[in-house]
C-alpha cells in the first residue's frame, strides 16, 4: 500500500462546480498534513494546510480525519484559473519527510 | 527574492557522465530536500538533510547522492546518469511548517 494515495482524477468540471479531492495515507503516526498545487512545469507551491479541526481559506476547504486516515480539499465556485494538479502531502515522523500522493488533475472548463 | 534557488535550469548529459545539481537557499532552514518528479507522477523523495544529518529514503539507488556542506547549499550528485534519471529534480526547505520550493533542474540524459 503506498504511503499516501489520491483519487487518481482526471477531474473536468464547468466554471462554478464545487469539486472534492480525497486522500488516505498509510502511517498512522502521520503529523502533519498539507495540500501542494502544481502548475504545468512548475514547482509545488503550498495551497494550504491540513488541521484536524478542519480549516476554511476563501473557496477552499481541508479537513482531516485522523481516525480514518483521511484529508480531503473541497473547492467551492471553481474559477478557470484553479485548473492544476493538487498534491496531498504527509509528514512522515518528526524530522520532516514530506511524502507527496501523486496528485489530482483539475480541469475547469468555461 | 527567489528564497530556493536550483541551478541550473536546464541541465543535459551524457549517459554515464557524472553531474551535479545546486541548490541553495536564503531562509536559514534547517531542513532541504532533493526530490525526483517524472512526467505525470509525483514528487518522489530521494533524501532530506536535518541539520547535517542525512537521511536516505530506503528505495534510492546508489547512483544518486548528497552533500550539505552548510545550511545553505545542498548538492545532489548523480555518479553515472542513466536515461531514466531524466527528470525534474526538485530541491526543497522547511522550516517546520511548509516547505519552499526551487523552480527545479530539468534533466535530460543523452
Amino acid at each position: 500500500r503506498k504511503e499516501v494515495e489520491q483519487d487518481p482524477g482526471p477531474f473536468n468540471v464547468p466554471e462554478g462546480a464545487t469539486v472534492a479531492f480525497n486522500c488516505t495515507y498509510s502511517n498512522s503516526a502521520s503529523q502533519s498534513f498539507f495540500w501542494y498545487r502544481q502548475d504545468c512545469r512548475k514547482e509545488p507551491k503550498l495551497l494550504m494546510s491540513v488541521y484536524s479541526s478542519g480549516n476554511e481559506d476563501g473557496r477552499f476547504t481541508a479537513q482531516l480525519n485522523r481516525a480514518s486516515q483521511y484529508i480531503s480539499l473541497l473547492i467551492r465556485d471553481s474559477k478557470l484559473s484553479d485548473s492544476a494538479t493538487y498534491l496531498c502531502v504527509v509528514e512522515r515522523g518528526s524530522q520532516g519527510n514530506l511524502i507527496f500522493g501523486k496528485g489530482t488533475k483539475l480541469s475547469v472548463k468555461p | 527574492d527567489a528564497m530556493v534557488i536550483q541551478n541550473p535550469r536546464y541541465q543535459v548529459t551524457q549517459f554515464g557522465k557524472p553531474v551535479t545539481l545546486s541548490c541553495s537557499q536564503t531562509l536559514n532552514h534547517n531542513v532541504m530536500y532533493w526530490y525526483q518528479q517524472k512526467s505525470s507522477q509525483a514528487p518522489k523523495l530521494l533524501f532530506h538533510y536535518y541539520d547535517k544529518d542525512f537521511n536516505n529514503e530506503a528505495d534510492t539507488p546508489d547512483n544518486f547522492q548528497s552533500r550539505r556542506p552548510n545550511t545553505s547549499f545542498c548538492f545532489l550528485d548523480i555518479r553515472s546518469p542513466g536515461l531514466g534519471d531524466a527528470a525534474m529534480y526538485l530541491c526543497a526547505t522547511s522550516g517546520g511548517t511548509e516547505a519552499f520550493f526551487g523552480q527545479g533542474t530539468r534533466l535530460t540524459v543523452v
